[in-house]
């Protein structure tokens, strides 16, 4: 149990576009998820908080106008990075939560690559 | 905020031998300490916790330890093998407070065959 899936696994995509990551629990409820990005041979870094049915929490540093996060339901959050440019090239990795518990699962990250 | 250190940065070990891996802890308040396992392009996977109220922690060939006097924890993996390389990531959370974790830097371990 507690699997959590990332849609799409890897993009490419132009300066300037905008990229939607997907985020599901398959087979649990999350209250909570998360969203981290990892520069390579980096540890995870923690940009928002993703609450079903409420605003996200950004954390320090995080344009929440750039990096848009949508949690529509119990089980999926989105994380849009609109107007992408170079530097925004990374791993993407959300976490689930399962409710009343501690333990976070993560999912299998994206790679976004912008040219 | 919380401020986890990890240390080593790299661990090289002989098949068989065991690795050690130590993180730091600033906040008193932390109360949840998971290990990870991230293996190359893929996301982490949480291989063994251990919470405040728990010293130690054994799963099979991997074990836990929580000082909170000294705010320390470790990760001791026995009888390593060519399949345990990976990068281990510690974490702390305060439950408290969202439930985000902050994670340590990271230990690239290599076990030579």
């Amino acid at each position: 149990g507690a699997v959590v899936s990332q849609h799409p696994s890897w993009v490419i995509c132009k300066s300037g576009t905008s990229v939607k990551i997907e985020c599901r629990s398959l087979d649990f409820q999350a209250t909570t998820m998360f969203w981290y990005r990892q520069f390579p041979k980096q540890s995870l870094m923690l940009m928002a908080t993703s609450n079903e049915g409420s605003k996200a929490t950004y954390e320090q540093g995080v344009e929440k106008d750039k990096f848009l996060i949508n949690h529509a339901s119990l089980t999926l959050s989105t994380l849009t990075v609109t107007s992408a440019h170079p530097e925004d090239s990374s791993f993407y990795i959300c976490s689930a939560r399962q409710n009343r518990l501690n333990e976070q699962f993560f999912g299998p990250g994206t790679r976004l690559t912008v040219l | 905020g919380e401020n986890v250190e990890q240390h080593p940065s790299t661990l090289s070990v002989q098949e068989g031998d065991s690795a050690v891996i130590k993180c730091t802890y600033s906040d008193s308040a932390s109360n949840y300490f998971p290990w990870y396992k991230q293996e190359l392009g893929k996301g982490p996977q949480l291989i063994i916790d251990i919470r405040s109220n728990v010293g130690e922690k054994k799963d099979q060939r991997i074990a836990v330890t929580l000082n909170k006097t000294a705010k320390h924890f470790s990760l001791h993996i026995t009888e390593t093998q060519p399949e345990d390389s990976a990068v281990y990531f510690c974490a702390a959370m305060i439950k408290a407070a969202g439930n985000k974790l902050t994670f340590g830097g990271g230990t690239r371990v290599l076990v030579k065959p």
